[in-house]
C-alpha cells in the first residue's frame, strides 16, 4: 500500500513569491493534516481537512491556506513568502474511525531566499 | 491550548542500555498520546501510542507509560540498537476524531556502539 506522497520534495523560492505544495494521502484515508517543521518551533499544526472541509486551523497567518479535493488529495498554498517560511512542510493522513494514527509523508522542504 | 514539554532534548546511551524520554502535557482533556520517530530526511513515523484509559503499553523493546494524574507520559526503549538513533517526538491530542496533534520539541537519541 503506497504511503503519503508529497510533491515537490524540495523547492527554492524568493521573498514575495507564492508556493503550492501537494499531498496525496494513503488510499482510503479521508483526513489530511498539514504541519510545519522548523528547528526553532518544532512541529506546528497548520490545518486539517476532511471531506473537502477545513475542520481545524492552527495559529498561522492568512497567507497560509489549503484545500482538499473530492479524491482526498490536498494542496497548501503560502502567498507572499517570507524568510521565516523556510521549513519542512509535512502532510499526514488518517483513516477516521480507526485509532487515529497519523501517517506522515516525507515532506516538502521549502527554502525562501 | 494544549502545551507539551519534552525532556531531554538530547540523549546518548550505550548500545544495549535503556533510554527513557519524558513528556508532560497541560490539558487534562487530552486523551491520545502517540510517539513518533523521525530519521534524517524522512517524515515522522508512529512507533507506539497510548490512550488515556490505559496506563502502560508495550511493543517488543518499546513501552509507553501514562500518568493521568500527573499529566505525564514516558517512552522506554530497552536493549537499544544503533538503528534506534533518531529524533523522537511525543504528542498529545485533545479529542478523538480531532486530528490536531500538539508535539513536544523532540529528543535526539544517539546510540553509542
Amino acid at each position: 500500500k503506497a504511503g503519503v506522497t508529497q510533491t515537490p520534495r524540495y523547492l527554492i523560492k524568493t521573498r514575495g513569491q507564492q508556493v503550492t505544495l501537494s499531498c496525496s494521502p494513503i488510499s482510503g484515508h479521508r483526513s489530511v493534516s498539514w504541519y510545519q517543521q522548523t528547528p526553532g518551533q518544532g512541529l506546528q499544526f497548520l490545518f486539517e481537512y476532511f471531506s473537502e472541509t477545513q475542520r481545524n486551523k492552527g495559529n498561522f497567518p492568512g497567507r497560509f491556506s489549503g484545500r482538499q479535493f473530492s479524491n482526498s488529495r490536498s494542496e497548501m498554498n503560502v502567498s507572499t513568502l517570507e524568510l521565516g517560511d523556510s521549513a519542512l512542510y509535512l502532510c499526514a493522513s488518517s483513516l477516521l474511525g480507526s485509532p487515529g494514527e497519523l501517517f506522515f509523508g516525507e515532506g516538502s522542504r521549502l527554502t525562501v531566499l | 491550548g494544549e502545551n507539551v514539554e519534552q525532556h531531554p532534548s538530547t540523549l546518548s546511551v550505550q548500545e544495549g542500555d535503556s533510554a527513557v524520554i519524558k513528556c508532560t502535557y497541560s490539558d487534562s482533556a487530552s486523551n491520545y498520546f502517540p510517539w513518533y520517530k523521525q530519521e534524517l530526511g524522512k517524515g515522522p513515523q508512529l512507533i507506539i501510542d497510548i490512550r488515556s484509559n490505559v496506563g502502560e503499553k508495550k511493543d517488543q523493546r518499546i513501552a509507553v507509560t501514562l500518568n493521568k494524574t500527573a499529566k505525564h507520559f514516558s517512552l522506554h526503549i530497552t536493549e537499544t540498537q544503533p538503528e534506534d538513533s533518531a529524533v523522537y517526538f511525543c504528542a498529545a491530542r485533545l479529542n478523538f476524531g480531532n486530528e490536531k496533534l500538539t508535539f513536544g520539541t523532540g529528543t535526539r537519541l544517539t546510540i553509542i556502539p
